[in-house]
């Protein structure tokens, strides 16, 4: 059985670019998260949906990251206009509701220049 | 403010010996401990759990201890072996949400 599914793996953009991560939850799984990881802060939260309705989004550094899903087998985190400091290794996790156990994804490097 | 915190970045030990990771938290509203192993260019993956109503599980070679007055839980790992090479993330969830608050992590390296 698939896991979660993210695209694409690594990402390589200039500055006051837009960039689109994608992710394909486990099916079945109708909760959702976003996470980025950094040296600095660690794995940190963004955002999380739960049957595709964002829930919390107190984790979202600034209004150039939006996040959306469209469907239950499908997010997106996009960043415009994206910036330096915003390189990092962003996570895509997903679960059934009411389990502490979350599945992440591969991970998506993204690189700022 | 972090509330989970992993003071030590990284741990190195002799294959056969005993590993012990450390993670203390500040929120007494958390009602489930986990930890998470991570390779590189992989996602972290589920290792172990404890509820706060349990001051201990074990599963195998692991085993996790809560300490609730002292807000510290540690991972044991018996036999390391080189395999376990990895980053440990312990996580925290608070009762009644499904948001995991992470600490940054320590990287463990089994010396063969």
């Amino acid at each position: 059985d698939a896991g979660v599914i993210q695209s694409p793996r690594h990402e390589v953009t200039e500055m006051g670019q837009e960039v689109t991560l994608r992710c394909k939850p486990i099916s079945g799984h109708n909760s959702l998260f976003w996470y980025r990881q950094t040296m600095m802060r660690g794995l940190e939260l963004l955002i999380y949906f739960n049957n595709n309705v964002p829930i919390d989004d107190s984790g979202m550094p600034e209004d150039r990251f939006s996040a959306k899903m469209p469907n239950a087998s499908f997010s997106t985190l996009k960043i415009q206009p994206s910036e330096p400091r915003d390189s990092a290794v962003y996570f895509c996790a997903s679960t059934t509701t009411g389990s502490y156990e979350q599945y992440f994804g591969p991970g998506t490097r993204l690189t700022v220049t | 403010d972090q509330q989970v915190k992993q003071n030590s970045p990284s741990l190195s030990v002799q294959e056969g010996r005993i590993s012990i990771l450390n993670c203390d938290y500040t929120n007494s509203m958390f009602d489930y401990f986990l930890w998470y192993k991570k390779y590189p260019a992989e996602g972290p993956t589920f290792l172990i759990s404890i509820s706060s109503i349990k001051d201990k599980n074990e599963d195998g070679r692991f085993t996790v201890f809560l300490n609730k007055s002292a807000k510290h839980l540690s991972l044991h790992i018996v036999p390391s072996q080189p395999g376990d090479s990895a980053v440990y993330f312990c996580a925290a969830r608070e009762g009644g949400s499904e948001k995991l608050v992470f600490g940054k992590g320590t990287k463990l390296t089994v010396n063969p």
